[in-house]
């Protein structure tokens, strides 16, 4: 079975502070991770995702994010938050078999707050 | 990326009443469909895998004949509340996932349901 953890249900940073998120996951097969994020009353935007490439995933809005086997970690950073950063954050992982029929389970979610 | 449409974005029914939620991927083929339930400030909950053609997959402890899946074409999911209860407002989301796209799921707006 996979699951997915996020260490802090909200993080506060300061404008230009840096960001990061933890996630964690646990999976008996390779993972693939996702960070997505998500405004109020919005569905999600996938920030970035790791399937099994480069362990260092790039992605939207200066996002990226680490991906540790031996921690099992996917932690998302950011060098500089800006206030547009201010929404709830949420780890994925799938990878079951490797198809289409693959569950996306996601983790609790991170809301960050950004202080001017 | 591929593009998702959720219809309605919110919608207001009365108890007992039935509501039907669509969710189309517009520019690819979803040969798999998810659909989750997002309780205020929680993560996402997946409610049911649905295969094109196929009946949908329920997760533990979600009510089959509650929440009807019909995935009739590779472009269209619906789920349909039935005998609705004020229990059952919350936040609706589907995902789509296409073979030979990878591993990355879209995702619709979501549909806030609200039963007086």
């Amino acid at each position: 079975a996979q699951s997915v953890t996020q260490l802090g249900s909200h993080v506060s940073v300061s404008e230009g502070a840096l960001v990061l998120l933890r996630c964690n996951y646990s999976s008996s097969v390779p993972p693939y991770l996702f960070w997505y994020v998500q405004y109020p009353n919005q569905g999600l935007q996938l920030l970035l995702k790791y399937t099994s490439a480069a362990t260092l995933v790039k992605g939207i809005n200066g996002f990226e994010a680490e991906f540790k086997k031996s921690e099992t970690s996917f932690h998302l950073t950011k060098p500089s938050a800006h206030m547009s950063d201010a929404a709830e954050y949420f780890c994925a992982v799938s990878g079951l078999t490797k198809t289409s029929y693959d569950k996306v389970i996601f983790g609790p979610g991170t809301s960050l707050s950004v202080i001017p | 990326g591929a593009v998702v449409s959720q219809h309605p974005s919110r919608v207001i029914c009365k108890s007992g009443t039935s509501v039907k939620i669509e969710c189309r991927s517009l520019d690819f083929q979803a040969t798999t469909m998810f659909w989750y339930r997002q309780f205020p400030k929680q993560s996402l909950m997946l409610m049911a895998t649905s295969n094109e053609g196929s009946k949908a997959t329920y997760e533990q402890g979600v009510e089959k004949d509650k929440f009807l899946i019909n995935h009739a074409s590779l472009t269209l999911s619906t789920l349909t509340v039935t005998s609705a209860h004020p229990e059952d407002s919350s936040f609706y989301i589907c995902s789509a996932r296409g073979q030979g796209r990878g591993t990355e799921a879209f995702f619709g707006q979501g549909t806030r349901l609200t039963v007086v």
